[in-house]
């Protein structure tokens, strides 16, 4: 069964830092992965996605994610934090087609930026 | 705008009351579900329908109905039977392996 982990569930930065957030998957085939951000009650949005390729992907806001096979990884990293960065972070991989392609989601880590 | 629209954005249910909560997309996706988020919990998966009028239930469909009837619309309705319905509700519909997520439903049961 696919599972994703994301160990922070709280993080601190401080506004201008540099900023990665951890997050580890189990699931057999190639993984679609994707990092979404939710700002207080709201919906979320999508930051960034990997389905195959340059294993460095862009996303929107800054952020940018690698993908790392052999650890089982898709970390999220921004050179330089806005205190308009602070929201929650989820980490998710799609499943299979036998489960409509719905994400999986690891717990979320919350984000902290203070002045 | 395209866009996917939840409705209400709070709603409050008595014990014992089923209620109905709205989505409806006009992404012309095939594809739509609804997640159910509780603090600390990430986004669990409750019904997903990949077609019209076909629905698989998710990891906790106990206590949930839905239908899909158009493509454009999938409505959860949360029974009397669901033990603990307060959550944040979100619905995503996609083409292919990409969601795009509503804004949510809050529901408070009182």
């Amino acid at each position: 069964a696919q599972s994703v982990t994301q160990p922070d569930i709280h993080i601190t930065v401080s506004e201008g830092a540099s900023l990665e957030l951890r997050c580890n998957y189990s699931y057999g085939a190639t993984p679609y992965l994707f990092w979404y951000v939710q700002s207080p009650g709201q919906g979320l949005q999508l930051l960034l996605k990997y389905f195959s390729g340059d294993t460095l992907v862009q996303g929107i806001k800054g952020f940018e994610a690698e993908f790392k096979r052999s650890q089982s990884s898709f970390n999220l990293r921004k050179p330089s934090v806005h205190w308009s960065d602070a929201a929650e972070y989820f980490c998710a991989v799609a499943a299979d087609q036998d489960s409509g392609y719905a994400l999986n989601f690891g717990k979320g880590t919350s984000l902290l930026v203070t002045p | 705008d395209g866009g996917i629209t939840q409705s209400p954005k709070y709603l409050f249910r008595k014990e014992g009351q089923n209620v109905t909560l709205s989505c409806e997309q006009n992404l012309n996706h095939d594809a739509m579900y609804w997640y159910r988020q509780d603090p600390g919990q990430g986004l669990r998966l409750i019904y997903y329908s990949q077609i019209v009028n076909d629905f698989q239930k998710g990891d906790i469909a106990e206590g949930y109905s839905v239908s899909r009837e158009k493509k454009e619309s999938f409505p959860l309705t949360v029974t009397s039977a669901q033990k603990n319905p307060t959550a944040f509700y979100l619905c995503a519909s996609s083409l292919g392996y990409e969601q795009f997520f509503g804004p949510g439903t809050r529901l408070t049961v009182l």
